[in-house]
């Protein structure tokens, strides 16, 4: 099993363009999560979804979109991207009865020039 | 609301010393708690996890963690460190948030380790 994979790992983007990050996992899991980390700031919620075709705002969900077509994938979109963006994006997942637990994929180093 | 509060943003030990990293927690109910870690470049790792009973926990890598319910604390140990620990530690509360789990998350603490 791959567990919890993202693509792509590094992004260079200019002011107001756009992109989306692909998160997707094998574990069968109900429950998906977008993170940022910043420095100094632990990781904070951007978004998520309890299940295919759901979504919910997070702690820092402004400047982003995100869709759960399919089970095993979540996407995160920037449609106009902000200095402020520059960050590392973690997608994580976990599974009813999980208590918590979160699985979390390598990351995606995103910087916005 | 649930917090995490991490006072050491940065700690240095020499090889071989024992560690202790600090997390304190606020939250209604019983929590359940978590201590991750992230190697740099790479991901968050589960070193441990709390739900309920045995108030010390053993974790992977020779990591443990006492809660202590009195004064909101679950701080992570290590009796002896070794090089390769060196990396940054994440203490997480987890909950329920409309039919997920929400994890918070702590600031962090970055370990260097001394040879």
């Amino acid at each position: 099993n791959a567990g919890v994979t993202q693509t792509p790992k590094f992004r260079v983007l200019k002011t107001g363009q756009s992109m989306t990050l692909l998160c997707a996992q094998d574990m069968n899991h109900e429950y998906m999560y977008w993170y940022r980390q910043d420095p100094g700031m632990g990781l904070r919620l951007i978004h998520y979804s309890v299940g295919e075709g759901t979504t919910a705002k997070g702690e820092v969900p402004d400047g982003y979109n995100v869709s759960r077509l399919k089970k095993q994938n979540f996407l995160l979109g920037l449609e106009s991207a902000a200095p402020s963006q520059t960050s590392v994006y973690f997608c994580a997942s976990s599974y009813p009865g999980g208590l918590g637990e979160q699985f979390f994929g390598p990351g995606t180093r995103l910087t916005v020039l | 609301a649930q917090s995490v509060t991490q006072p050491d943003i940065h700690i240095t030990v020499s090889e071989g010393a024992s560690l202790e990293l600090r997390c304190n927690y606020s939250y209604g109910a019983t929590p359940y708690l978590f201590w991750y870690v992230q190697s740099p470049g790479q991901g968050l790792q589960l070193l441990l996890k709390y739900f309920s009973g045995d108030t010390l926990v053993q974790g992977i890598k020779g990591f443990e963690a006492e809660f202590k319910r009195s004064q909101s604390s679950f701080n992570l140990r290590k009796p002896s460190v070794h090089w390769s620990d060196a990396a940054e530690y994440f203490c997480a509360v987890g909950g329920p948030i409309q039919g997920a789990q929400k994890l918070v998350f702590g600031q962090g603490t970055r370990l260097t380790i001394n040879p």
